[in-house]
């Protein structure tokens, strides 16, 4: 069955970096593009961007341009997400979403930035 | 960027009475176009995709319709475990983007 098993709660101060990853299991890691949407408290869903396993190829959304880097090692069917210059309103649960549409979706990751 | 609208943001409803969802984007999406539920501390359902073709283990109570700019999500009978928020979201540019959600919550 398909798992996404992501890293733990983190808690950041402004300014810093935050890298959240998230293991695939049970289906072909490279088959997919990986997605990453976060989610504030309360509010709705924000599509981050998505990378390619295959190729490493990404495409990020205009927002986090500059900020967010995704990577992945494909020898361990893991992929990352690295959030720069990190400030309150980062504040989020962060979810890895293999696909076109999100079937499946990691538990999803706290990343609290306060000072 | 696709803005999704939907709308209302939220539906007060009984239990055992349908509840219709709409979502509109600001240019075609064709079919490519899905819902989600997510209910408190938890993760997003993918409920349907193609806009009209259920996921998974979802129950024949929820449908989807639409195409282009326009489309809905209709729970015939609303169950308890119903009662949530639904998302919808296009996959056919990017960036991909949400809606900013339908509350459905019990009257």
């Amino acid at each position: 069955q398909v798992q996404l098993v992501q890293s733990g709660a983190e808690v950041k101060k402004p300014g810093a970096s935050v890298k959240v990853s998230c293991k695939a299991s049970g289906y072909t890691f490279t088959g997919y593009d990986i997605n990453w949407v976060r989610q504030a408290t309360g509010q709705g869903l924000e599509w981050m961007g998505w990378m390619n396993p295959n190729s490493g190829n990404t495409g990020y959304a205009q927002k986090f341009q500059g900020r967010v880097t995704m990577t992945r090692n494909t020898s361990i069917s893991t992929a990352y997400m690295e959030l720069s210059s990190l400030r309150s309103e980062d504040t989020a649960v962060y979810y890895c979403a293999p696909g076109y549409y999100f079937d499946y979706w990691g538990q999803g990751t706290l990343v609290t930035v306060s000072s | 960027e696709i803005v999704m609208t939907q709308s209302p943001a939220t539906l007060s409803v009984s239990p055992g009475e349908r509840a219709t969802l709409s979502c509109r984007a600001s240019q075609s999406v064709s079919s490519n176009l899905a819902w989600y539920q997510q209910k408190p501390g938890q993760g997003p359902r993918l409920i349907i995709y193609g806009a009209s073709t259920r996921a998974t283990g979802i129950p024949a109570r929820f449908s989807g319709s639409g195409s282009g700019t326009e489309f809905s999500l209709t729970i015939s009978s609303l169950q308890s475990e119903d009662f949530a928020v639904y998302y919808c979201q296009q996959y056919n540019n990017w960036p991909r983007t949400f809606g900013q959600g339908t509350k459905v919550e019990i009257k």
